[in-house]
């Protein structure tokens, strides 16, 4: 079965500070997502990453920073938290080749007050 | 206009009926299609893929895809209270991006 982590269920920061989402994977999967989901909104790609090193911006790119510096992890970073960032937070991942099913993790439910 | 469409609903049926879900997508080139279902306050969880035109059935769960029209949709039959979610249709285009529609609410009412 494939596995995807986050690091936290709940988060809650305060305006201005630099947060960090974790997200771990154990398939040894390529790609890998950050998604925010809003209400009436649905997911909204952040950035993704197709290997080690790689990333390319989503459709709300601005605002958030990403780091892979290995295969199995994919982190997030909000350099400086804002309201208008509280959200749900979704990792996922998926193969390079063949299928390109996604799998999510349980997701990260950020408060930023 | 939006990559992917859904009717956010709620629908809602009895248990025991067919419950239908629709999505379009407006991308020609697209390659693969999925349906996730999300409860509340949970992840999306993977249901269905399908990636040619026709119907593929796994157990109470129909996906079926034209291509021609730019239309997917998932039956799911005997519905049970148990099937009431939010179900994401998603589409993945090119290179490794996936498109989301914003859900479909169903309930199905015992």
């Amino acid at each position: 079965d494939v596995k995807v982590t986050q690091s936290s269920r709940y988060l809650v920061k305060r305006t201005g500070e630099k947060v960090f989402l974790e997200c771990v994977q154990d398939m040894d999967h390529e790609n890998m997502f950050w998604y925010r989901q809003d209400p009436g909104l649905g997911l909204r790609l952040i950035y993704f990453s197709y290997d080690v090193k790689m990333k390319e911006k989503g459709d709300i790119p601005e605002g958030y920073s990403v780091s892979r510096e290995k295969k199995e992890r994919f982190s997030l970073i909000l350099e400086s938290a804002s309201t208008n960032q509280t959200s749900m937070y979704l990792c996922a991942s998926s193969p390079g080749a063949g299928l390109k099913t996604q799998y999510f993790g349980p997701g990260t439910r950020l408060l930023v007050l | 206009q939006k990559e992917v469409e859904q009717n956010s609903g709620p629908l809602s049926v009895p248990e025991g009926a067919i419950a239908s879900l629709n999505c379009t997508y407006s991308d020609r080139g697209s390659q693969s299609f999925f349906w996730y279902r999300q409860y509340s306050g949970k992840s999306p969880e993977l249901i269905m893929s399908i990636y040619s035109n026709g119907d593929k059935e796994d157990g109470r769960f129909t996906a079926q895809l034209n291509k021609a029209s730019q239309y997917v949709s998932l039956l799911i039959r005997d519905s049970q209270p148990s099937d009431s979610a939010t179900y994401l249709c998603a589409v993945n285009t090119n290179f490794n991006k996936f498109y989301f529609g914003s859900g479909t609410k169903l309930n199905v009412k015992p």
